[in-house]
């Protein structure tokens, strides 16, 4: 089946750095990528959507400057936080699928968490 | 627009008990609907979901869920719980040809009790 690989698992940065969280699809090609935020015991809020080779379309309320999206291949999308603060700590999970898949399906990641100190 | 209203934060069951999550969704166009599980400090994983047919899908670990049109509704049954089906429980709509975008209810947490 599809499988999708989020890296890193975790991380923890220093107040003022910039994290990349990287996002693979393995064994298909990810024409739309998804970028979600989870806050401890709440639902997943969509930051973004990618698509390859075009600007990634973010949801309102959310950062461009600050949540830079790639997706410069069908099989990778990365999440570079810039500048990060404390209040940027949260789980991050990546989705990708594949508009060519019969079952419709979306994979997503095992998530990131970031913890900014 | 879409949205999905998952009824409760929280679901106490016993084990081998039967469940059932609730969620209604609202939208004014056909939507795709699934049932995801996570647990903790993991990603998503795709219970079930329904695109077209029939309105009762089955899916893995013995949960199913079915899709009622009239009261736009898709809730999540389970006949006898375990222990290790204690998770989180997300609901999600889609639009197909749309944006894509997967639209997820806040959660319900399903606790399993000995």
């Amino acid at each position: 089946g599809a499988v999708v690989s989020q890296h890193p698992s975790w991380v923890i940065c220093k107040s003022g750095t910039s994290v990349k969280i990287e996002c693979r699809s393995l064994d298909f090609q990810a024409t739309t990528m998804f970028w979600y935020r989870q806050f401890p015991k709440q639902s997943l809020m969509l930051m973004a959507t990618s698509n390859e080779g075009s600007k990634a379309t973010y949801e309102q309320g959310v950062e461009k400057d600050k949540f830079l999206i790639n997706h410069a291949s069908l099989t990778l999308s990365t999440l570079t936080v810039t500048s990060a603060h404390p209040e940027d700590s949260s789980f991050y999970i990546c989705s990708a699928r594949d508009r060519n898949r019969l079952n419709y399906g979306y994979t997503f990641g095992s998530g990131t968490r970031l913890t900014v100190v | 627009a879409q949205s999905v209203t998952q009824l409760d934060s929280q679901v106490p069951v016993f084990e081998e008990a039967p469940v059932e999550l609730r969620c209604n969704y609202s939208s004014s166009v056909s939507v795709y609907l699934f049932w995801y599980v996570q647990y903790p400090n993991q990603g998503l994983q795709l219970l079930l979901k329904y695109l077209s047919g029939s309105t009762l899908v089955k899916g893995i670990n013995g949960f199913e869920a079915e899709f009622n049109k009239s009261q736009t509704s898709f809730h999540l049954r389970k006949p006898s719980v375990h222990i290790s089906d204690t998770a989180e429980y997300f609901c999600a709509v889609s639009v197909w040809n749309r944006d894509d975008k997967i639209i997820f209810g806040k959660g319900t947490r399903l606790h399993i009790l000995p």
